[in-house]
Formats: structure tokens, C-alpha cells, sequence
């Protein structure tokens, strides 16, 4: 069975701060997908990355990064010098992938609500 | 590209009332899941389905709870019989099915049971 941790429930920082989301996943298969998604207070889901377990390169995307650690089996990720309007739950998922490329259905860690102070 | 349209937003029905939430998915996309998210927790899988067909349905509720996607027009999820438990967002995403790409999701039905 897959199960996604996201043990921090809730996180305050200041603006310009640098705050790092922690992700721990548990999976019997070889081949997934991780993902990160923000839901902001409007409540829709925003993609912000997805990462193939055979790629443990870490990403930067503007002011985000991820830390893909397969050993840990962690997907961490960083926001460098927060804003206010970072302030969202982040839900980190994983996703197995089947024989034929396509993904099934995602695991969702049960989020951390992050606020940022001005 | 319009994306995964959900429909409505927000939805108010009485105990013992049913439900329909629409999902249509983004064009070109034949695979449609179904995830509901109970006040302050993570998303839960309940359903997926491509065109015609359910692929798994593991998520689901055993009883009141069904869904289609038709050969024409959107998916549905419906909800019988409602109660206050059943208050949440229900997201829908869709995928291509062929090659992986990410889930896109809509912006989901908030279901109020009062």
C-alpha cells in the first residue's frame, strides 16, 4: 500500500524566510511519480511539479526547489525567501505508474498549511 | 484550452437529497478521477473511470454513491440520499491516458449538507 507523511501539519514564517515542506512516501513499487500541489485559500488545486522515481535530480524553479532523496524516500520541498502569498496548503502525492506510462490514481499526504507573515 | 471544468462550485442540498456533481474533463483527455477532500484533511481517491467504463472504483462509498462518464457529455458523480458527513470538496482530474502527464485537476464542488 502507498502512504504519503507530511508531518508538519502547520508551519508560520515571516516574509523572506526560507521555509522547507517536508515529504516522506512509502511504496512497494519501483516506478511512481511525486508530486507537490498548492491549494491556496480559494480553494483550487495548483500543480507545482511532478518528479519520475527514476530522476533524482533536484529541481529549482524560480523561488521553489525540490529535494528528491530516494533514499530517504523523501520529496522536500523549499521555498527561498517566502512571500505572503505562498500562504496555501501544500499536499505532497505519489502515484504509481503502470506498464503503460499512464499514472493511476494519487495518494495524497494529508497537507501542511503554510502561513506567512508580513 | 479550457481546462478540467467542475461544475457547479458550490452546492447546498437538505439531508436525503441527491447530489449530481459534473466534471468535464480537459479536451482530449478520456480518464477521469474522482478525489474528495473532507474538511481540513488531504484528498482521497474515490473513483476512476475512463469513457463508458470504470476502471476502479475502490474509493467509493459501498452505498449511495455512483458514477459514469458517458460516451457523450460529462462525468458524474452522484450522491443519494445526502448527509451532513457527506459534506466536502469533491475534485475531479483528467488525463490523457496515453502517455503519463500530470492529473489536471478542476476546481471542485463544495458540497454543503445542511
Amino acid at each position: 500500500a502507498q502512504k504519503v507523511t507530511q508531518a508538519q501539519t502547520e508551519i508560520s514564517v515571516v516574509e523572506k524566510e526560507d521555509v522547507t515542506l517536508d515529504c516522506v512516501y512509502e511504496t512497494r513499487d519501483t516506478t511512481y511519480y511525486l508530486f507537490w500541489y498548492k491549494q491556496p485559500p480559494s480553494g483550487e488545486l495548483v500543480f507545482l511539479i511532478r518528479r519520475n522515481s527514476f530522476d533524482e535530480q533536484n529541481e529549482i524553479s524560480g523561488r521553489y526547489s525540490w529535494n528528491f532523496q530516494k533514499s530517504t524516500s523523501s520529496f522536500n520541498f523549499t521555498i527561498t525567501a517566502s512571500q505572503v502569498v505562498d500562504s496555501a496548503v501544500y499536499f505532497c502525492a505519489l502515484s504509481e505508474a503502470l506498464m503503460s506510462g499512464s499514472a493511476r490514481q494519487l495518494t495524497f499526504g494529508s497537507g501542511t498549511q503554510l502561513t506567512v507573515l508580513p | 484550452n479550457a481546462g478540467v471544468m467542475q461544475n457547479p462550485r458550490h452546492l447546498v442540498r437538505r439531508r436525503g437529497q441527491e447530489a449530481r456533481l459534473r466534471c468535464s474533463p480537459m479536451k482530449g483527455h478520456s480518464h477521469v478521477y474522482w478525489y474528495r477532500q473532507l474538511p481540513e484533511e488531504g484528498l482521497k481517491f474515490m473513483v476512476y473511470l475512463q469513457k463508458e467504463n470504470i476502471i476502479d472504483e475502490s474509493g467509493m462509498p459501498k452505498e449511495r454513491f455512483s458514477a459514469e462518464f458517458p460516451k457523450e457529455g460529462p462525468s458524474i458523480l452522484r450522491i443519494q440520499q445526502v448527509v451532513r458527513g457527506d459534506s466536502a470538496a469533491y475534485f475531479c482530474a483528467s488525463s490523457p491516458g496515453t502517455e503519463y502527464t500530470e492529473a489536471f485537476f478542476g476546481q471542485g464542488t463544495r458540497l454543503t449538507v445542511v
